[in-house]
């Protein structure tokens, strides 16, 4: 079936980066892109971004420009995410969502999500 | 983008009717059939219940629909059960490969 394993939760320091991991199984990897959506504790849904796992190319939503980079390693049919500079406000459950297909612009299904935490 | 406006929450009596709103701009929700709806119970990750306006994954029930009129696109349930209990969230393409989700609405079966 079709499934996203993503990393497990972790704690960094302000100013730092952090690194999630999204595997992908059950499906032909580099034929459907991936979102990253993030949700603050008892917020709602934050979109970030999308990578096509094919060629690699990307596009951020603006609030996370310069800040955010996201990468696929197709021999592994991984995708990840990379958040630097990090601060308080970022401390969120990041999820990695398939697209419906090619830039459809829904996501079925989600991975089950990665706590990050920003304390000093 | 400024997010798409949800009622905070909505409550409604098993095998009652309620309907979800998600309002938005000619830039987002008028411009695109590229709404989508989420269901996320609490400690889970959303799971998709409708996509492209009105359609439905398969193992969704029937009792959950989708429509949109001018910038304001709606999710209806019909027939509530217990387990509709949940945050709703929608979504709306807009433009130049971007999205918005709505601030998400609680629904309460009384």
């Amino acid at each position: 079936q079709v499934q996203l394993v993503q990393s497990g939760a972790d704690v960094k320091k302000p100013g730092a980066s952090v690194k999630v991991s999204c595997k992908a199984s059950g499906y032909s990897f580099t034929s459907y892109y991936i979102h990253w959506v993030r949700q603050a504790p008892g917020q709602g849904l934050e979109w970030m971004g999308i990578i096509n796992p094919s060629g690699g190319s990307t596009s951020y939503a603006q609030k996370f420009q310069g800040r955010v980079t996201m990468t696929r390693d197709t021999s592994t049919s991984t995708v990840y995410m990379d958040l630097s500079s990090l601060r308080s406000e970022d401390t969120a459950v990041y999820y990695c969502a398939r697209d419906g297909g090619q830039q459809l612009f829904w996501f079925d299904p989600w991975g089950q999500g990665t706590l990050v935490t920003v304390s000093s | 983008q400024s997010a798409l406006t949800q009622p905070a929450s909505v409550s409604g009596s098993p095998g009652q009717s309620i309907t979800i709103s998600c309002t938005g701009t000619s830039s987002d929700v008028g411009s695109y059939n590229v709404v989508s709806w989420y269901q996320q119970h609490p400690g889970k990750a959303p799971k998709l219940m409708i996509y492209e306006v009105s359609k439905r994954p398969s193992g969704v029930s029937n009792r959950f629909s989708g429509s949109k009129s001018g910038n304001t696109a709606s999710l209806t349930i019909s027939g509530l059960q217990a387990e509709d209990e949940a945050d709703y969230y929608c979504c709306s393409y807009a433009g130049s490969s971007t999205l918005v989700f709505g601030g998400g609405t609680k629904l309460t079966v009384l």
